[in-house]
């Protein structure tokens, strides 16, 4: 099946470093999704983008859905410790009428005091 | 509360007894999927439902059966487990199968 790039696949920071990271496919989207999954748990939806160009944020979270519609990044501003988890991009693609989320193999960030 | 919920948890089995992992959502969501989760290769997506007696194929479906009879859950059957469905199984649900939520998980080990 069918996966999205996602970069990096880990990051090591400290307390208070802004934090970037993003998803490439060379599928067009029309819908993408960042979730987070903490350790033990499932994936918590974190942002939901729907237009190519759109720019939201959630708190410190801000995700951008990319103009070309085959990338989306996630930012991060001023890490606190209990950002640390798996981050995941998920794409919904154009012509399938299944629904189907396509998922990144995921960016594990740590945080350090 | 909103959720979907997952039982068991945890599971250890042996090769080819016949076990079914439960999905429930009291969310009143058409759609529901079963994801594994292997590490390197993120979530894959096994079976979905679009509705009550509408199942179709994901990414992985082989060595898996699923049934929706009613809205709210959607059991995961492995008829013959064998040891390479060893993964962390999620259940997740949506209205329209894009804001999906997902179920705290089932960690299953086949020895």
């Amino acid at each position: 099946g069918q996966q999205l790039n996602q970069s990096p696949q880990s990051m090591f920071i400290q307390e208070g470093e802004d934090v970037s990271m993003n998803c490439t496919s060379s599928s067009i989207f029309n819908t993408w999704l960042w979730y987070k999954q903490d350790p033990g748990e499932g994936p918590v939806l974190l942002i939901a983008l729907y237009k190519a160009g759109e720019l939201t944020s959630n708190g410190r979270l801000t995700a951008q859905f990319g103009i070309t519609r085959k990338d989306s990044f996630l930012n991060i501003s001023a890490s606190i410790p209990s950002d640390v988890g798996i981050y995941f991009c998920a794409g919904q693609l154009v012509m399938r009428n299944t629904d189907k989320l396509i998922f990144g193999t995921g960016t594990r960030l740590q945080v350090f005091p | 509360e909103a959720q979907v919920t997952q039982n068991p948890r945890y599971l250890i089995t042996v090769t080819g007894k016949k076990l079914t992992v439960t999905c429930s959502q009291n969310m009143n969501h058409e759609y529901m999927s079963w994801y594994r989760q292997d590490p390197g290769l993120g979530l894959r997506q096994i079976y979905y439902s679009m509705n009550v007696e509408v199942t179709d194929k994901g990414d992985v479906p082989e060595g898996y059966k699923v049934s929706r009879k009613e809205k709210r859950n959607f059991p995961l059957i492995l008829e013959s487990p064998s040891p390479n469905q060893t993964s962390l199984y999620f259940c997740a649900s949506s209205f329209t199968g894009t804001e999906q939520y997902f179920g705290p998980g089932t960690r299953l080990t086949v020895t």
